[in-house]
């Protein structure tokens, strides 16, 4: 289930099930939005990005859901592993048709662990 | 894929020192370096931007008399903390973005300040 902690909300599921990591964004002029992975210790590593003209991209395993409507981004990922087991931010930008506008603004994130 | 590196991935120091931490991009050039402030179980907070050439551009709220930022060439920036203090003990972590606008993150620095 999903608790939240003093800073960081937890996602707790059993290897092989279906994860999905939900994220509210902030400014609705944002355009380009991206999933990272963070595992203790390291720096963010990306998993799947989407544009706005988009309202889903899957990748291997990962989907990224939008909906611009209420500013909502979900991350799915299938049959999740123990090595999936990482914190996983989203993060927003405004720029992504052409040129630099914004720099990318990081959501607090979720933590998620795997039970074997 | 592009590699950002950090140099070095831990310090510890005592209080009031100056501590510094490079960024490379090891495969590509990158015009602009930012750098980030991690504490434990919070998210990526921005604290500036560096561009090649020319001065950092900082956040609200981060002095930059204090987090003095380098960005000598198009594949190194330097963070300096100034006179180091416990509360300035953190996760560093800096990103390259490269002409193509896509942005690479560092493996971030643990700093320590006693």
């Amino acid at each position: 289930g999903e608790s939240v902690g003093l800073h960081l909300p937890t996602l707790s599921v059993q290897e092989g099930d279906n994860s999905i990591i939900n994220c509210a964004y902030s400014n609705s002029a944002s355009d380009y939005f991206i999933w990272y992975k963070q595992e203790s210790g390291k720096g963010p590593q990306f998993i799947i990005d989407i544009r706005s003209n988009m309202d889903k991209r899957q990748g291997q395993r990962v989907t990224v859901l939008l909906n611009k409507t209420v500013k909502h981004l979900s991350l799915q990922i299938a049959a999740t592993q123990p090595g999936d087991s990482a914190v996983y931010f989203c993060a927003e930008k405004k720029g992504a048709y052409g040129g630099s506008q914004g720099n990318l603004i990081f959501g607090k994130g979720t933590k998620l662990s795997v039970k074997p | 894929g592009a590699v950002v590196s950090q140099h070095p991935s831990w310090v510890i120091c005592k209080s009031g020192t100056s501590v510094k931490i490079e960024c490379r991009s090891l495969d590509f050039q990158a015009t602009t370096m930012f750098w980030y402030r991690q504490f434990p179980k919070q998210s990526l907070m921005l604290m500036a931007t560096s561009n090649e050439g020319s001065k950092a551009t900082y956040e609200q709220g981060v002095e930059k008399d204090k987090f003095l930022i380098n960005h000598a060439s198009l594949t190194l920036s330097t963070l300096t903390v100034t006179s180091a203090h416990p509360e300035d003990s953190s996760f560093y972590i800096c990103s390259a973005r490269d002409r193509v606008d896509t942005q690479y993150f560092g493996p971030g620095t643990r700093l320590t300040v006693l």
